[in-house]
C-alpha cells in the first residue's frame, strides 16, 4: 500500500502545454518536498511546502500545499523539454521519515 | 558546501560476492537515509540512521543487507552474497535537523549490477 499517491504516472504533452501533477494521502505530513529526478542521477530538490494552503512559485512551476496538510499538486506553465523527467513527492512524518510517492514521468516533446 | 557523496558510481559484482556502498552526508547532517530504485520505479525506503544508531530499519531485507553509521567517517550499505535481484540504483540522502520542518538532499547514486 502506497502512503502517497501521484497521478497522473505518465505525462507526455507537446512543448508549451500547461500541466498538474498530484500528490494524495491520508495521512497528515509535517511538510511536503517536490523532487526531480533525470536518468542516471539522484532526486534533486525543487521545493518544501510546510504550512497548510502554503503556495510556492518556482519560475514556471507552482506548489501548492493542501489545507489540511495531506495533499499537494504542482503545476508547470508552458512546459518545455528541459522539464522532462521524474517529478517526486515525498511527505515527512514528524518521526522525521519520509514516504514517496510511485513519481509521475513527464515526456516534453518539442 | 559539498552534496552528498556516494560511492562507487557503479558497482559489478558476480553472485555471491559481498557489494559495500558508501555515503558521506553533507556537511552538518547527522541523519542518513538510503533508498533502493529500480529502472521506471519510485524509491523505496530501506533504512534510516543517525551517527552510532539505527532509528528504523522496517525497510531492509532482514537477511544478507546491514548498514551502519560510525561516529566517524561515511555511513556504509553492506550487501552479503549478493543475488541478481540485488540490482538496482541505491541511494543515500542525508538530512539536518531543523526545529519545525525537515528536508532530504540526495547523493547521485550508485548503481549495483550484480552478474
Amino acid at each position: 500500500t502506497q502512503l502517497l499517491e501521484q497521478s497522473p504516472q505518465f505525462l507526455s504533452i507537446q512543448e508549451g502545454e500547461n500541466l498538474t501533477v498530484y500528490c494524495n494521502s491520508s495521512s497528515v505530513f509535517s511538510s511536503l518536498q517536490w523532487y526531480r529526478q533525470e536518468p542516471g542521477e539522484g532526486p534533486v530538490l525543487l521545493v518544501t511546502v510546510v504550512t497548510g494552503g502554503e503556495v510556492k512559485k518556482l519560475k514556471r512551476l507552482t506548489f501548492q500545499f493542501g489545507d489540511a496538510r495531506k495533499d499537494s499538486s504542482l503545476h508547470i506553465t508552458a512546459a518545455q523539454p528541459g522539464d522532462t523527467g521524474l517529478y517526486l513527492c515525498a511527505g515527512a512524518s514528524n518521526f522525521n521519515k519520509f514516504y514517496f510517492g510511485s513519481g509521475t514521468k513527464l515526456n516534453v516533446k518539442p | 558546501n559539498a552534496g552528498v557523496m556516494q560511492n562507487p558510481r557503479h558497482l559489478v559484482r558476480r553472485r555471491g560476492q559481498e557489494a559495500r556502498l558508501r555515503c558521506s552526508p553533507m556537511k552538518g547532517h547527522s541523519h542518513v537515509y538510503w533508498y533502493r530504485q529500480l529502472p521506471e520505479e519510485g524509491l523505496k525506503f530501506m533504512v534510516y540512521l543517525q551517527k552510532e544508531n539505527i532509528i528504523d530499519e522496517s525497510g531492509m531485507p532482514k537477511e544478507r543487507f546491514s548498514a551502519e553509521f560510525p561516529k566517524e567517517g561515511p555511513s556504509i550499505l553492506r550487501i552479503q552474497q549478493v543475488v541478481r535481484g540485488d540490482s538496482a540504483a541505491y541511494f543515500c540522502a542525508s538530512s539536518p535537523m531543523r526545529g519545525s520542518y525537515n528536508e532530504q538532499f540526495f547523493g547521485p547514486g550508485t548503481r549495483l549490477t550484480v552478474l
